[in-house]
């Protein structure tokens, strides 16, 4: 069975860090460019960040530059996300999603999210 | 950043009826746009990809359509299981960005 599970979120205070990783089974990892999209509580999906198959090329929406960094290993089919400096308003319901194809940049599998609060 | 603009944002819909709802893109992104469903409590679900291509299992009574900026997601025959959160996202353009939404429910 294709699936993602997320693990590694929890509560924070504003300031600290925390770090998502995403397992991914039931397909070749390695061949697939991978995204984080957040959705905060009762709120719309996000963009956050996307890294193509080899790891060497990644993006990321302006408000999280410079403070969150994605990064896989293909050998151990992960993903993960490295959250420094959190804020309140990254309190939300993480999602790492596998890229359809690179020429269709949809999102065609998804985990079930791990809840990141950022809260004093 | 394109900015997807989803209409309405909710829509009232009797089983069996036709839903249409609209994506509209601040400017041109050819047919490089998703739809997603997203149910209460899960995650969403891809249901087309490059406007109007459905995705591996999803029913034939959904449909897109269009190209440049306007775009649309039918539901020719509104099932049980059809009311949902309906997203769009663009991937013209990095930072890849969604619509707000379409909530549609039961009338």
């Amino acid at each position: 069975e294709v699936q993602l599970v997320e693990s590694g979120g929890g509560v924070v205070r504003p300031g600290g860090s925390l770090r998502l990783s995403c397992a991914a089974s039931g397909f070749t990892f390695g061949d697939y460019a991978m995204n984080w999209v957040r959705q905060a509580p009762g709120k719309g999906l996000e963009w956050v960040s996307d890294i193509n198959w080899s790891g060497d090329t990644t993006g990321y929406t302006d408000s999280v530059k410079g403070r969150f960094s994605i990064s896989r290993d293909n050998a151990r089919n992960s993903l993960y996300m490295q959250m420094d400096s959190l804020r309140a308003e990254d309190t939300a319901l993480y999602y790492c999603a596998r890229v359809k194809d690179s020429k269709y940049w949809a999102f065609d599998i998804w985990g079930q999210g791990t809840m990141v609060t950022v809260s004093s | 950043e394109i900015v997807l603009t989803q209409s309405p944002a909710t829509l009232s819909v009797s089983p069996g009826e036709r839903a249409t709802l609209s994506c509209r893109a601040s400017q041109y992104i050819n047919i490089d746009l998703a739809w997603y469903q997203q149910k209460p409590g899960q995650a969403p679900r891809v249901l087309m990809y490059h406007s109007s291509t459905r995705d591996t299992g999803i029913p034939a009574r959904f449909s897109g359509s269009g190209s440049g900026t306007e775009f649309t997601l039918t539901i020719s025959s509104l099932q049980s299981e059809d009311f949902a959160v309906y997203y769009c996202q663009q991937y013209h353009k990095w930072p890849l960005t969604f619509g707000g939404g379409t909530k549609v429910e039961i009338k």
